[in-house]
Formats: C-alpha cells, sequence, structure tokens
C-alpha cells in the first residue's frame, strides 16, 4: 500500500530565507507525486506535480521539489519565501497516471514566515 | 477562484442526523472527487464520479453515499451521522481523470 509521510508538521523561517519541506513516500509500483499548497479558509492549490521525465519539476509561485527514487523523497524548496507563502503544503502520490484525483495526502506541513 | 463551488460553507447538525453536501464542477469538468479532511485522519480521497458514474472509492464509508446528476454537479450524502464525521468536506474537478484537480472551498461539517 502507499503512503506519504510528512517530516515536518510546522516549519517556521524569516522572510526571504530559504525553506525545504520534505515529503517521502512508499509504493511498490510507480508513483506520481504532487505538492498541493492550501491557504487559511481556502481549498487545495496544486503547486507542482512529477509524472515522468526530469526529476527537478517546477511549479507556481517559484516553488520546485525534486523526485528521488532511490530515496524515495520527493521534497518541496523555494530559495527565498515571501510572508504571503504562509500556507499548510501537503504532498500526495497517486498510482495511476489515469487518475490524478484518486491521491494519498500526507498529513501536511504548516509553513509560518515571519517578518 | 478555482471555478468550483460548494454548498453550504458550513453545517452544524446533531448526531444520527443526514445532511447532503453539494458541488458545481468548473464548466466543462466531467470528473468530480470528494475529500474529506478532518484533524486526526488528515485528507482522505472519498469517492470519484465521471459523467455520471462511479469511478474510484477510497475511504468512504457505507453510511456515506454520492452521485453524479446529469448537469454534472454532485451530491455527498452523510447518515447516522456521528461526532467523528466532523470534518470539512472538499469536492474537487478535472476534465478528464488524469486531468489536474481543482478544488472547491469546502463545506465545514460540525456534528454536535
Amino acid at each position: 500500500a502507499q503512503s506519504v509521510t510528512q517530516l515536518d508538521s510546522q516549519v517556521p523561517v524569516f522572510e526571504e530565507a530559504p525553506v525545504e519541506l520534505r515529503c517521502n513516500y512508499s509504493s511498490s509500483v510507480s508513483v506520481y507525486l504532487f505538492w498541493y499548497v492550501q491557504y487559511p479558509n481556502q481549498g487545495l492549490q496544486l503547486l507542482l506535480k512529477y509524472l515522468s521525465g526530469s526529476t527537478l519539476v517546477k511549479g507556481i509561485n517559484g516553488f520546485e521539489a525534486e523526485f528521488n527514487k532511490s530515496q524515495t523523497s520527493f521534497h518541496l524548496r523555494k530559495p527565498s519565501v515571501h510572508i504571503s507563502d504562509t500556507a499548510e503544503y501537503f504532498c500526495a502520490v497517486s498510482d495511476t497516471i489515469w487518475s490524478q484525483g484518486n491521491l494519498i495526502f500526507g498529513k501536511g506541513t504548516k509553513l509560518s514566515v515571519k517578518p | 477562484d478555482s471555478g468550483v463551488t460548494q454548498t453550504p460553507k458550513h453545517l452544524i447538525t446533531a448526531t444520527g442526523q443526514r445532511v447532503t453536501l453539494r458541488c458545481s464542477p468548473r464548466s466543462g469538468d466531467l470528473s468530480v472527487y470528494w475529500y474529506q479532511q478532518s484533524l486526526d485522519q488528515g485528507l482522505q480521497f472519498l469517492i470519484q464520479y465521471y459523467n455520471g458514474e462511479e469511478r474510484a472509492k477510497g475511504n468512504i464509508l457505507e453510511r456515506f453515499s454520492a452521485q453524479q446528476f446529469p448537469d454534472l454537479h454532485s451530491e455527498l450524502n452523510l447518515s447516522s451521522l456521528e461526532l467523528g464525521d466532523s470534518a470539512l468536506y472538499f469536492c474537487a474537478s478535472s476534465v478528464a481523470s488524469q486531468e489536474r484537480l481543482y478544488f472547491g472551498p469546502g463545506t465545514r461539517l460540525l456534528v454536535l
């Protein structure tokens, strides 16, 4: 069975500092990986996804993630965060490219950007 | 604004009751997904419909049911409600199963 582990439940960081949100997955089959962001009192938005090809994936708002098969990781990074990046971030996995909605989500990481 | 609408925004009810949550997908989207977000279970996929037919099932309880109507809107029915059903229920839609999801703002359900 698939599972997703987000290693940090909360990450505080100062504005303009770099940030990395960690995500590890377990799966016995091919995986397709996603990062979603949830701003306060809103639904989820897709940040980026890895389906195949280049292991470095660039998303919206300056975020990127790297798929590392040997370490079963898909960590999310941003070189310089803004106050507006304060939100909860969810890593998710699917075992089928044919249904990007049947996702297993991690517990989420709350990113808090301080001035 | 994702284009996905959900009603009501908030719902307060009592144990043992039944409620219906409604979702209107983005114009042109054929797939609708339901998710439950709770403090202890996190985000869980419940069920997917595609063009009126059930396509996939996740961790949906037998007390819960859903359907997608000919106009593509969907309803999630929750019955014999328990305190543990209190959660945020999200609907999402996509053009097709292999396309990205767009999430609605959610319905917050409180069971007292």
